[in-house]
C-alpha cells in the first residue's frame, strides 16, 4: 500500500491545455516535494512544500500544499510539449528523518 | 559540482552473482538513499542513511546489503543476483536538518542492471 497516491496515473493532453495532478494520503507530512523525470534520467527537484495552505509557482505550474498537510497538487496551465514527462510526489515525516516516501507518479504527454 | 555519482550505468549479471553499485556525493550531504525503480511502481526505498556510521531498511531491502562509513559513499550490494532484482537504481542524497525541511534530494543518473 502506497503511503501518498498519485492520480492520474497517466495523462495525454494537447498543447495548450491545462492540467492538474493529485497527491493525496490519510497521513501528515512535514513537507512535500515535487520532481520531474525525463527518460534515462533521475528525477530533478521542481519545489518543496512545507506549510499547510501554502502555494508555490514556477512560472506556469502551480503547487499547493493541503491545509492538513496529508494532500498536494500540481497544476499546469496552458501545457507545453516540453512539459512531456514524468511527475513524481514524495513526502516527508517528521517521525521517520531521512526517508523519502514517493508516490507511482503521473506520465504526461504533451502533443504539438 | 560532480552531485551526485552513481557507477556503473549499466550491467549485466547471471543470477547468483554478486556485485557493488558505487554512489558517492560532493555536496557533504547527511542523508543517502538508494531506491529502485520498476514500471507502472514508482520508486521503491530500499536502504537508507542519515549519516555516516547509520543505515536503515527501506520498503524492499530484502537481497541487498548496505553501509556508510563515511559521509561521501554509501555504496549498495547485492548479495545473489535474482531476474527479479532487474531494474534502474538510484542513488540520492540531501543535506540533513530538521524538519520541516526546504531541501530537497540530489538524485544520480541511475545504474541500469539486468539479471540473466
Amino acid at each position: 500500500t502506497q503511503l501518498l497516491e498519485q492520480s492520474p496515473q497517466f495523462l495525454s493532453i494537447q498543447e495548450g491545455e491545462n492540467l492538474t495532478v493529485y497527491c493525496n494520503s490519510s497521513s501528515v507530512f512535514s513537507s512535500l516535494q515535487w520532481y520531474r523525470q525525463e527518460p534515462g534520467e533521475g528525477p530533478v527537484l521542481l519545489v518543496t512544500v512545507v506549510t499547510g495552505g501554502e502555494v508555490k509557482k514556477l512560472k506556469r505550474l502551480t503547487f499547493q500544499f493541503g491545509d492538513a498537510r496529508k494532500d498536494s497538487s500540481l497544476h499546469i496551465t496552458a501545457a507545453q510539449p516540453g512539459d512531456t514527462g514524468l511527475y513524481l510526489c514524495a513526502g516527508e515525516r517528521g517521525s521517520t528523518l531521512g526517508r523519502l516516501y514517493f508516490g507511482r507518479g503521473t506520465q504526461l504527454t504533451v502533443w504539438p | 559540482n560532480a552531485g551526485v555519482t552513481q557507477t556503473p550505468k549499466f550491467q549485466v549479471l547471471k543470477t547468483g552473482q554478486s556485485m557493488t553499485l558505487q554512489c558517492a556525493q560532493d555536496m557533504n550531504h547527511e542523508y543517502m538513499s538508494w531506491y529502485r525503480q520498476d514500471p507502472g511502481m514508482g520508486l521503491r526505498l530500499i536502504h537508507y542513511s542519515v549519516g555516516a556510521g547509520i543505515t536503515d531498511q527501506g520498503e524492499v531491502p530484502n537481497g541487498y546489503n548496505v553501509s556508510r562509513s563515511t559521509t561521501e559513499d554509501f555504496p549498495l550490494r547485492l548479495l545473489s543476483a535474482a531476474p527479479s532484482q532487474t531494474s534502474v537504481y538510484f542513488c540520492a542524497s540531501r543535506r540533513g536538518d530538521s524538519p520541516p525541511s526546504r531541501y530537497g534530494y540530489t538524485f544520480g543518473s541511475g545504474t541500469r542492471l539486468t539479471v540473466v
